[in-house]
């Protein structure tokens, strides 16, 4: 069955160009999450959207990362005036109910890697 | 800020033989999860335990939860060559202001299954 997509799977951008990572969930899923992994951790919170309300953005490193999900389905994160300690894994997560259910299982694209040269 | 802590951080071992790793948290939670991530990999939901739960078995996997001592453990048995992963424990719940959706990952468990 279809599950999380990401793309692209690699990206390779120069010190201050702007990115955009997408992320299509798998279909009716409410939750939708983006994750940070830094090599040999693990995910960090990004943010949180419940269809297409952003109800946490805690996690942002700055201002230069922005992300949405305007018609509650697929979501772009993007970062603009890209620096060296952006690289990472950026990981997307969706899970099937809102907020209010807290025992669900969140389900993992296989992320971008994004090198900032 | 990692929330769980996973011991040892790496562990190898030979088919057949049984893992055994454990995570240690900080705050009160509603539910702790482990995840496997092979390498290249997204993460893939392994099991669930909820706060009121001691013990949970799925297949091969048995994991523990002790909230006196804020500790869990995930143990596999009978290990094979395809277990070759890392596994983090992630927690929800009051650590975040009181939103139960928001998963703390620790740092994770790279295991090696020899064959």
């Amino acid at each position: 069955g279809a599950g999380v997509s990401q793309s692209p799977r690699y990206k390779v951008a120069k010190r201050g160009q702007d990115v955009a990572l997408r992320c299509d969930p798998i279909s009716g899923h409410v939750s939708l999450f983006w994750y940070q992994q830094a090599l040999g951790q693990g995910p960090e919170f990004l943010t949180y959207f419940q269809n297409e309300a952003q109800l946490d953005k805690s996690g942002l490193p700055s201002d230069r990362f922005f992300a949405e999900r305007p018609e509650g389905s697929v979501s772009t994160l993007k970062i603009q005036r890209t620096q060296q300690e952006d690289s990472a894994v950026y990981l997307c997560a969706s899970s099937l109910g809102g907020q209010a259910y807290s025992n669900q299982p969140q389900h993992f694209g296989d992320g971008t890697r994004l090198s900032i040269l | 800020s990692q929330q769980g802590e996973e011991d040892p951080q790496a562990l190898s071992i030979q088919e057949g033989e049984n893992a055994t790793m454990n995570c240690s948290y900080k705050t009160s939670i509603n539910n702790l999860q482990w995840y496997r991530q092979n390498s290249g990999r997204g993460l893939v939901h392994l099991i669930l335990i909820r706060s009121n739960e001691r013990e949970k078995h799925s297949g091969r996997l048995r994991v523990t939860l002790d909230t006196s001592k804020k500790s869990s453990s995930l143990l596999i048995t009978a290990s094979r060559a395809a277990d070759t992963a890392s596994y983090f424990c992630a927690t929800d719940g009051f650590n975040s202001g009181g939103s139960n959706y928001k998963l703390t990952f620790g740092k994770g468990t790279l295991l090696t299954v020899n064959p």
